[in-house]
């Protein structure tokens, strides 16, 4: 069974960058066949995606945070990374990893698993 | 972008009836060269991530019950919950994966009357 985990500082002050990890358990981040998300959900608020990186490196960003944001991936240890700089309160939010379905025929397809999610507050 | 809108923003139904969510998006999420439309239904509730429920438009994930179902195509899209259980009572997001950026409605909140 598959799960992902979140994992980073919780308090991260205005202008500096955030940095989250997501660790894959229970199959290979390398094999074909998915992609691997960062969603963001301020409190009582609706959900907004990020970005999403592929096995090959390959990564495509919301353009509203393509300036700040950086996403990466290491197979060898099974995770993926999320760096946010320049920060401010409007940040404040549960940020979620996920994994989306792919397919050479069909392109991209919905997320099938989500982390829990983790709760960063951006303030000094 | 394209801009994805549910109504209604909350609704409230009895135990037992049927409850509609109606998403609809700016612009076609409708592939004509393999007949899919990229529009996904998912349920969060408080203190949990989002859960997939629905994906193509209609098909059900293994292991969601039958009571939901989706349809639509195009840029009108309905999650119908058949017969509302307690357990149901959630806030309800579509989502659009045809285009970057994706993006997802604001949301429908689910209680019961």
């Amino acid at each position: 069974q598959v799960q992902l985990q979140e994992s980073g500082p919780g308090l991260v002050k205005p202008s500096q960058t955030l940095s989250l990890t997501c660790t894959v358990s229970g199959d290979s981040i390398s094999s074909g066949g998915f992609s691997w998300s960062w969603i963001r959900q301020p409190a009582g608020k609706g959900l907004e995606w990020i970005g999403r990186v592929y096995a090959s490196g390959a990564t495509y960003y919301n353009p509203s945070l393509e300036s700040r944001v950086t996403m990466s991936i290491d197979t060898s240890r099974k995770h993926f990374s999320l760096k946010l700089t320049s920060v401010t309160a409007a940040d404040t939010a549960v940020y979620y990893c996920a994994r989306g379905f792919y397919s050479d025929s069909e392109g991209d397809g919905s997320f099938d698993i989500w982390g829990q999610g983790t709760v960063v507050t951006v303030s000094s | 972008d394209i801009v994805m809108t549910q109504s209604p923003d909350s609704l409230a139904v009895s135990l037992g009836e049927r409850a509609a969510i109606n998403c609809r998006s700016s612009q076609s999420v409708f592939y004509s060269s393999n007949n899919k439309n990229y529009l996904a239904w998912y349920q969060q509730k408080p203190g949990q991530p989002p859960q997939l429920l629905i994906y193509w438009a209609s098909t059900r994930k293994s292991g969601v019950p039958d009571r939901f179902s989706g349809s639509g195509s195009g840029t009108d899209f309905t999650l119908t919950i058949s017969s509302l259980q307690a357990e149901d009572v959630a806030v309800y997001y579509c989502q659009q994966y045809y285009s970057t950026p994706w993006t997802f409605g604001q949301g429908t909140k689910v209680e019961i009357k």
